[in-house]
Order: C-alpha cells, then structure tokens, then sequence
C-alpha cells in the first residue's frame, strides 16, 4: 500500500457536466502526476505539477486542468466531459520529479 | 520518439513453470525503461527499471529484466510463477532522469494456472 490516496473512488457523470477528482500524495513528495487509462490500454500521461506549477502536459485539450495546493494535494479538473472521457484516472507522487513514482488506486470515472 | 510495444496482450502460465512477458521499445535517446504490475483494484507497482548501471536488472517478487540493446528489447521473466502474480504487467519507457512523462504499453495480463 502506498501512501497516495484518491476521492472518489468511482463517479458517474452525464456528457457536457464537469468532474473535480482528488489526489493526496504521500507524505514528503512535491510532485504529483496525473494518467488516464481506458479500458485495455495502458495510462496516458495528462500532466505534471511540482511545487505548484504545472511542469509538462501530455496531449489533453485544455478543458483537462489541474491545481497543486501548498500541501501538494493535487485536483484535476474536466469541463464539458465526453463519453470518451471515461476512463480509469491515476495519480502519482514523488519527490523532486524522480523516477520512483507511487500511485494511488484511481478514480473510475464514466460518463454517459 | 519513444515508445513501447508489448507483444503479447495475455499470457497464461501453470503455477512454479516460468513467465515471460515480452517487450520491445523504440527511443531516440538513451532510455529508461521500467516494469509496472497492477492488481485489481490496486495502484500501480513498480518492479523493476533500467538506468543503464547493469543489463540486468533484478525487481521485487522474483522478477527481473534484461535490457538487449542489438534487440531493443527488454523482457521480464520469472523463473516460477506463483498464484499471486496475476495481474496486468505494463512496460514502460521515459526520457533519462525526465519522468514528467512516463509512456506505458498496452499492458500484458498474467493468468496463473494451479
């Protein structure tokens, strides 16, 4: 088990509605990664943020955004969701950008 | 660019035979390569990557990975298979002491046979 914790754990939302998901890192780490995986594939890199700052974006429209708070906790944010966006949503921490990435257990988002 | 392929989407094996998950990648740089598993309902894991300090690259559980540059190839085996390897194996490749973005394969499934 690793420290990274994500809320919801499962979220049902209609098309054209917005989903706020939730990450916690693990104690210590500064840096947070977001992935989205659909179902049979492997996740997909959405964005990055260290010490507040968004640091590299994967190729997600701009109605995907994200927030890193002082404590590290992270939000992503999606606005007007498709039936596409239905996906698994997976958050990592660590520290200073390093390799060693924990993940949480994700957030199972569907959207009909 | 880089990339993974994971040439095979399930594998099935009897438990204390051995496993084999195959994978090829394709980097313009030097790469990182990395082994990930995910069991239900459960974050990902990582058991292994590969820096460039040694070929061979042991993980937890048992696993390792051997990097074959001539080959592009980084394959994870495992000399017996237990129950409780069942899961998805991902490989997974990033830029050198850069993983702002970690770039996953399709993802293998592991079924272990009593």
């Amino acid at each position: 088990e690793t420290g990274v914790t994500q809320s919801p754990t499962h979220l049902i939302k209609t098309r054209g509605q917005q989903v706020t998901l939730r990450c916690s890192s693990q104690s210590g780490h500064n840096t947070v990664s977001w992935y989205q995986q659909a179902l049979g594939q492997g996740p997909q890199f959405i964005f990055q943020y260290y010490r507040e700052e968004e640091n590299g974006r994967g190729n997600f429209p701009p109605r995907f955004s994200g927030l890193q708070f002082p404590n590290y906790s992270s939000e992503l944010n999606v606005n007007a969701l498709e039936l596409d966006d239905s996906a698994l949503y997976l958050c990592a921490s660590s520290v200073d950008r390093g390799e060693k990435l924990f993940f949480g257990s994700g957030t199972q988002l569907s959207v009909l | 660019a880089q990339s993974v392929t994971q040439l095979d989407s399930h594998v099935s094996v009897s438990e204390g035979t051995p496993v084999l998950l195959r994978c090829n990648y394709s980097s313009s740089y030097s790469p990182s390569l990395f082994w990930y598993v995910q069991h239900p309902n459960k974050g990902l894991q990582l058991l292994l990557k590969y820096t460039s300090a040694a070929t061979l690259v042991k993980g937890i559980n048992g696993f390792e990975a051997e990097f074959k540059k001539s080959e592009t190839s980084f394959h994870l085996t495992k000399p017996s298979a237990h129950m409780s390897d069942a899961a998805e194996y991902f490989c997974v490749v990033s830029r050198p002491y850069n993983t702002d973005k970690l770039i996953f394969g399709t993802g293998t499934r592991l079924q272990v046979f009593p």
